[in-house]
């Protein structure tokens, strides 16, 4: 069965840096493409960042030079690594696989809350 | 990238078929065949609805359905349930590995 479970949320003063993780289990993140989308309280999804299988990256302009997504193949977990962050970067944070197509969202973890404020 | 333009609300009875619309432009909806839907309840994960316009993943229901004309896409609902009544966003793939998201869609079932 895929589980995504995602885990590192919490309250972080504007500025600081906070890393998110995603442990999958039922499939392999390195065989995968993986993503972040995010969701402002009481907003819609934001697609984030991507991962593909051959390891190469994309951002969304919001968070370009700001987040790094990442992953451990031997732990099985996705990262997002975020730097500088800003108010408007509070959000439930979601980690996603990506389908074998390459373009679709099939599974989703819970969501971890990122709460940027002073 | 602008989020994709979808109506905030739609509501309907019982029994009955709606639609949401999803509008983008000629670099995303336009361009790609690649709409996907979601549905996503109060504090819950979003749930793949329909992949690549019109595809429904094992075990969606058949009264759901998508379409794409030109630069909108829609997601009909037929013989509208309660357990119906969610948020529904709807998915682009943009190009250059980016992907554009809806604003979203609140179900009412009357």
């Amino acid at each position: 069965e895929v589980q995504l479970v995602e885990s590192g949320g919490g309250l972080i003063q504007p500025g600081g840096s906070l890393r998110l993780s995603c442990a999958a289990s039922g499939f392999s993140v390195s065989s995968n493409y993986m993503s972040w989308v995010r969701q402002a309280p009481g907003k819609g999804l934001e697609w984030v960042s991507v991962i593909y299988s051959a390891g190469s990256t994309y951002y969304a302009d919001s968070v370009k030079g700001r987040f790094t997504i990442s992953r451990d193949n031997s732990k099985n977990t996705l990262y997002l690594q975020m730097n500088s962050l800003r108010a408007e970067d509070t959000a439930v944070y979601y980690c996603a696989r990506v389908d074998r197509d390459g373009y679709n969202f099939d599974y989703w973890g819970q969501g971890t809350l990122v709460t940027v404020s002073s | 990238q602008s989020a994709l333009t979808q109506p905030a609300s739609v509501s309907g009875s019982p029994g009955q078929s709606i639609t949401i619309s999803c509008t983008g432009t000629s670099s995303d909806v336009g361009s790609y065949n690649l709409v996907s839907w979601y549905q996503q309840y109060p504090g819950k994960a979003p749930k793949l609805m329909i992949y690549e316009g019109s595809k429904r993943p094992s075990g969606v229901s058949n009264r759901f359905s998508g379409s794409k004309s030109g630069n909108t896409a829609s997601l009909t609902i037929s013989g509208l349930q309660a357990e119906d009544e969610a948020d529904y966003y709807c998915c682009s793939y943009a190009g250059s590995s980016t992907w554009v998201f809806g604003g979203g869609t609140k179900l009412t079932v009357l």
